[in-house]
């Protein structure tokens, strides 16, 4: 059984199109996130989400925006998509704020 | 802010020798410490974490690693390498008292193994 996954595993588009990538977790875990791996393997934290209460990080831009229909999914909405978003998204959960955070297999974003 | 370093990019050894992969934070109060591993392609990986207590932890696949307060350090070893060791690692920080406990990943080492 997958812990964390995310949909799709590749995603190709266009400059200026809005996306969403779709995480779900079956672990029962109260929190959520995104991370973002660019091209040199750096990762940084996006979103942090728990209980209804959504922690960003400053450096996001505002075309980016989570969306927790329920406590089993994290989804990531991208508006106006630029060459710069291209990258591979992680989606991660934990018990809580404090706990181990098991991360998905990741969405491989490449804007053209 | 919290911060990582992983001072060493690459690193190449030889099947069966040991390793150590470094990792220095900066926080200003206990760290949660952690080390993940990610394999060509796929998704992160726990080896271990620290979050009190022992300061030596154990992990999966033989890995260890030392908390060492007064070094702001948190290296991972392994007595002996298996080929499929290979991967990237990546030390990260929570800060514990965030109440988003977004982790803070250092910038990676890349791991190789020479049969």
């Amino acid at each position: 059984d997958t812990a964390v996954s995310q949909t799709p595993k590749y995603l190709v588009t266009q400059m200026g199109n809005d996306k969403s990538i779709k995480c779900e977790q079956n672990l029962g875990h109260d929190t959520m996130y995104w991370y973002k791996q660019d091209s040199k393997k750096f990762l940084k934290i996006m979103f942090s989400y728990n209980n209804k209460e959504l922690i960003i990080n400053e450096t996001v831009p505002n075309r980016f925006s989570p969306k927790s229909p329920d406590k089993a999914h994290l989804n990531l909405h991208i508006n106006s998509l630029e060459l710069g978003d291209s990258a591979v998204y992680f989606c991660a959960s934990s018990q809580s704020i404090r706990e181990t955070q098991y991360f998905g297999p990741g969405t491989r974003l490449l804007v053209l | 802010a919290q911060s990582v370093t992983q001072p060493d990019i690459h690193i190449t050894v030889s099947e069966g020798a040991s390793l150590e992969l470094r990792c220095n934070y900066s926080y200003g109060a206990t760290p949660y410490l952690f080390w993940y591993v990610q394999s060509p392609g796929q998704g992160l990986q726990l080896l271990l974490k620290y979050f009190s207590g022992d300061t030596l932890v154990q992990g999966i696949k033989g890995f260890e690693a030392e908390f060492k307060r007064s070094q702001s350090s948190f290296n991972l070893r392994k007595p002996s390498v298996h080929w499929s060791d290979a991967a990237e690692y990546f030390c990260a920080v929570g800060a514990g008292n965030n109440a988003g406990n977004m982790l803070t990943f250092g910038g990676g080492t890349r791991l190789m193994v020479k049969p």
